[in-house]
């Protein structure tokens, strides 16, 4: 597996709690993604990285904000959590853009939004 | 932007039979086109990737073909093992504005391989 760690791997919330999930990468790469995926939706994009402090969004970014202040660590945070967000989050990572550089996944975090 | 549809959604064969997993794309643009197997409880691992300068690719058992004219792109497994059984998604990279660089993937096709 490339060297990414997602934290944690398993949580149950309330509605209306804040929630922040971690992803921590020991491959230096420049780009990181958070995605949600969910029975008949594939993967779908949240929200991206391209550098530290650099971030932007993806096709399912409502309800969803993130933080990179290091280049090992991509933060997803759901304000407030609703029972639409119960899904895996994953978190993936590449080198480069745009010539076909491969993306690397973690194995996920689960999260149950009651 | 890009849109991909996967088919078909679940595919059960018989150990050593192929499997043929199909994916249909819609920016003409597109020029790389992954593929992910994932195992219960694991992220996504690629498998195998096509450029589109390349009409095919094979990796032992697995092969990617590539039809640019008519936008699809399909997933051969030949001699399949009960190992094979996972959930495979296809993807495409865009290649410009606000797609330029990110995967977006098909649904997910579920293979169970029967011993």
């Amino acid at each position: 597996d490339a060297g990414i760690t997602q934290s944690p791997r398993h949580k149950v919330t309330e509605t209306g709690t804040p929630v922040t999930l971690r992803c921590h990468q020991t491959e230096n790469h420049r780009y990181m993604y958070w995605y949600r995926q969910d029975p008949g939706h594939g993967l779908r994009l949240i929200h991206y990285s391209y550098g530290v402090k650099d971030t932007d969004k993806g096709e399912v970014s409502d309800g969803y904000s993130v933080s990179r202040s290091k280049t090992e660590d991509f933060l997803l945070t759901l304000e407030s959590a609703t029972s639409s967000q119960t899904s895996v989050y994953f978190c993936a990572i590449t080198a480069g853009v745009g010539a076909g550089s491969p993306l690397h996944f973690g194995n996920g975090t689960r999260l149950t939004v009651t | 932007g890009e849109n991909v549809e996967q088919h078909p959604s679940t595919l059960s064969v018989q150990e050593g039979d192929s499997a043929v997993i199909k994916c249909t794309y819609s920016d003409s643009a597109s020029n790389y086109f992954p593929w992910y197997k994932q195992e219960l409880g694991k992220g996504p691992q690629l498998i195998i990737d096509i450029r589109s300068n390349v009409g095919e690719k094979k990796d032992q058992r697995i092969a990617v073909t590539l039809n640019k004219t008519a936008k699809h792109f399909s997933l051969h497994i030949t001699e399949t093992q009960p190992e094979d059984s996972a959930v495979y998604f296809c993807a495409a990279e865009g290649a410009g504005g606000t797609s330029y660089g990110k995967l977006t993937f098909g649904q997910g096709t579920i293979l169970t391989v029967h011993p």
